[in-house]
């Protein structure tokens, strides 16, 4: 069963470009996280996603980003119009399908995606 | 709102010793806590967690205990090899989707 698949491992851009980070989940889970980690800190939240719903984006800032998870295909995470404040580590995490109310699963992370704005 | 503190930030310990790290929450309704090890340039992963309904777990050389009442919980770590050294990251989850982090421990073992 492969992990969550997060690319690219890697991203640069240039200031005012648009970054779009994917992540796919472990197989059979339909639950989404992002998280981001700047260099020497804490995994800091910024958005929650079940299948084409956006359950929790409160971490996330309201202007310039934005996040999917469609029915088909990997989970987005886009930043638009890039300052050089967004460079970090943007991890994706995936839990199994929720049963009868129980989140208690442990979130499964990718490798991360690692953006740098120059 | 909800806060997980974890101390300390940054442990060094003689291989062979014990490395102990603390982590403490606000939210009495969390009842999930696991804990993640992350090495440099890597992805955080599970090591170890424990439910409300429990109060220690082992796993090797690893153990976690947790104290509802005073609301904490602690990471130990027996023998420490090299290898153990990374970042260490406790959590708390309330039975939601959230899963409130701490600061991280950054672990040394020195040979």
């Amino acid at each position: 069963n492969a992990g969550v698949m997060q690319n690219p491992r890697h991203l640069v851009r240039r200031r005012g470009q648009e970054a779009r980070l994917r992540c796919s989940p472990m197989k059979g889970h339909s639950h989404v996280y992002w998280y981001r980690q700047l260099p020497e800190e804490g995994l800091k939240f910024m958005v929650y996603l079940q299948k084409e719903n956006i359950i929790d984006e409160s971490g996330m800032p309201k202007e310039r980003f934005s996040a999917e998870f469609p029915k088909e295909g990997p989970s987005i995470l886009r930043i638009q119009q890039v300052v050089r404040g967004d460079s970090a580590a943007y991890f994706c995490a995936s839990s199994p399908r929720s049963v009868g109310g129980d989140y208690n699963s442990p979130l499964h992370f990718g490798n991360g995606t690692r953006l740098t704005v120059t | 709102g909800e806060n997980v503190e974890q101390h300390p930030s940054t442990l060094s310990v003689q291989e062979g010793d014990s490395a102990v790290i603390k982590c403490t929450y606000s939210d009495s309704a969390s009842n999930y806590f696991p804990w993640y090890k992350q090495e440099l340039g890597k992805r955080p992963q599970l090591i170890i967690d424990i439910r409300s309904n429990v109060g220690e777990k082992k796993d090797q050389r690893i153990a976690v205990t947790l104290n509802k009442t005073a609301k904490h919980f602690s990471l130990h770590i027996t023998e420490t090899q090299p290898e153990d050294s990374a970042v260490y990251f406790c959590a708390a989850s309330p039975g939601t989707y959230k899963y409130i982090f701490g600061t991280g421990t950054r672990l040394k073992v020195l040979a």
